[in-house]
């Protein structure tokens, strides 16, 4: 079955350290992969996307995610954060075969930034 | 440019009750869905549509109807609210094939059923 996995719900990270996100996926096939960041009472905004070519992809913010096929792994970074950064994020994943647009999403990892 | 706009943005319903969640893109996007998110589950898909006149049932599309008559407008319709529908609700939108580009969400719409 196609899945999803945020392994972390909950990281804390100290304003400055580096991050990073960690998302892996079952699936038939190479799917087209995203990162999403929802803000408390927001709707989720596209941090960025991989549908093909170079497996690292650079996002907007400051961050960036690298596409590993042999782990199935689709892992988002950012080489310092800021308060601004807390939210919370969820890696999706699109089937690149028949024509439905949809997409999974996986349960979601909060980050909490501390000062 | 408004994006996706969803309406209404807060809605307290009886249990069997029926409403309509409004969701309007004007971006001419083709595709559209409705996800409700409960914590700890992340987003689950319920009803999609890759274009007007065409809809289809995602993972969680009991309760839910949809219609999309327009490439603008694709309202989900809650038939008889049950406290299981308590949640909250987003549209999003795409382009593309296969919505490759990511999807433009609306800011929600928090229904709660008593």
């Amino acid at each position: 079955a196609q899945s999803v996995t945020q392994p972390d719900i909950h990281i804390t990270v100290s304003e400055g350290a580096s991050l990073e996100l960690r998302c892996n996926y079952s699936y038939g096939a190479t799917p087209y992969l995203f990162w999403y960041v929802q803000s408390p009472g927001q709707g989720l905004q596209l941090l960025l996307k991989y549908f093909s070519g170079d497996t690292l992809v650079q996002g907007i913010k400051g961050f960036e995610a690298e596409f590993k096929r042999s782990q199935s792994s689709f892992n988002l970074r950012k080489p310092s954060v800021h308060w601004s950064d807390a939210a919370e994020y969820f890696c999706a994943v699109g089937s690149r075969y028949g024509n439905t647009g949809k997409l999974i999403f996986g349960q979601g990892t909060t980050l909490q930034v501390k000062p | 440019n408004a994006g996706v706009t969803q309406t209404p943005k807060f809605q307290v319903l009886k249990t069997g009750q029926s409403m309509t969640l409004q969701c309007a893109q004007d971006m001419n996007h083709e595709y559209m869905s409705w996800y409700r998110q409960d914590p700890g589950m992340g987003l689950r898909l319920i009803h999609y549509s890759v274009g007007a006149g065409i809809t289809d049932q995602g993972e969680v599309p009991n309760g839910y109807n949809v219609s999309r008559s327009t490439t603008e407008d694709f309202p989900l319709r809650l038939l008889s609210a049950a406290p299981s529908q308590t949640s909250v609700y987003f549209c999003a939108s795409s382009y593309g094939g296969q919505g490759r580009n990511g999807y433009t969400f609306g800011s929600g719409t928090r229904l709660t059923v008593v």
